[in-house]
């Protein structure tokens, strides 16, 4: 199938600085691509829905100015988490789809983001 | 709203049996549904897709199957391996035009050597 890749893997950071995760398409363009948070033991919970050289739909409950997404090319995408706090820590997973709306969904390796 | 379920939340068998794992959704106007698997820590890995006029897929040892106007899909798993250890998620992509995929729990399976 196709590759997601989503980089970093893991990352810890303090309390008040910013951090970014990139998610990139390798072998097909992504027209869309999809931010998601993961709690321990739960299912994922989308954050937005992002479309390459548009911004970002966010979901109700998200808060566009903590969490940047970024689609500037049909292969990345970046979340950035702006003025992290702990309770920022989670994993956060991002997926990919190509041009038809019904193809399949990718998905990366996922980021650990631990605010200390 | 759509709404996917999974039965069982958790399974645990001996390596070696077949097992289902069984996915629902309450509306059956869906463009596809797909499998993946997540192990612990990782993000998921898509296992099959079955578009709405298919009804079944297979891939090795897994086959899926999609009953659309009963709101049903099974992920059958044969002679399971230790290796098959992880949460499986089911998730379907509604019609009308969502973009969004709605996931069910996910179910957690254990194969015991």
């Amino acid at each position: 199938g196709a590759v997601v890749s989503q980089h970093p893997s893991r990352v810890i950071c303090k309390s008040g600085t910013s951090v970014k995760i990139e998610c990139r398409s390798l072998d097909f363009q992504a027209t869309t691509m999809f931010w998601y948070r993961q709690f321990p033991k739960q299912s994922l919970m989308l954050m937005a829905t992002s479309n390459e050289g548009s911004k970002a739909t966010y979901e109700q409950g998200v808060e566009k100015d903590k969490f940047l997404i970024n689609h500037a090319s049909l292969t990345l995408s970046t979340l950035t988490v702006t003025s992290a706090h702990p309770e920022d820590s989670s994993f956060y997973i991002c997926s990919a789809r190509g041009v038809s709306a019904n193809t399949e969904a990718f998905f990366g390796q996922g980021t650990r983001l631990t605010v200390v | 709203k759509q709404e996917v379920t999974q039965i069982p939340a958790a399974l645990s068998v001996p390596e070696g049996e077949n097992l289902v794992l069984n996915c629902s959704f309450t509306d059956s106007a869906i463009y596809n549904l797909q499998w993946f698997r997540q192990d612990p820590g990782k993000g998921l890995t898509s296992l099959l897709l079955i578009q709405s006029s298919q009804r079944e897929q297979t891939s090795g040892r897994l086959n899926a199957s999609l009953d659309k106007s009963s709101g049903r899909s099974t992920l059958y798993i044969a002679a399971s391996q230790p290796g098959d250890s992880a949460t499986y998620l089911c998730a379907v992509l509604p019609g009308g035009g969502s973009e969004k995929l709605v996931f069910g729990k996910g179910t957690k399976l254990t194969v015991n050597p």
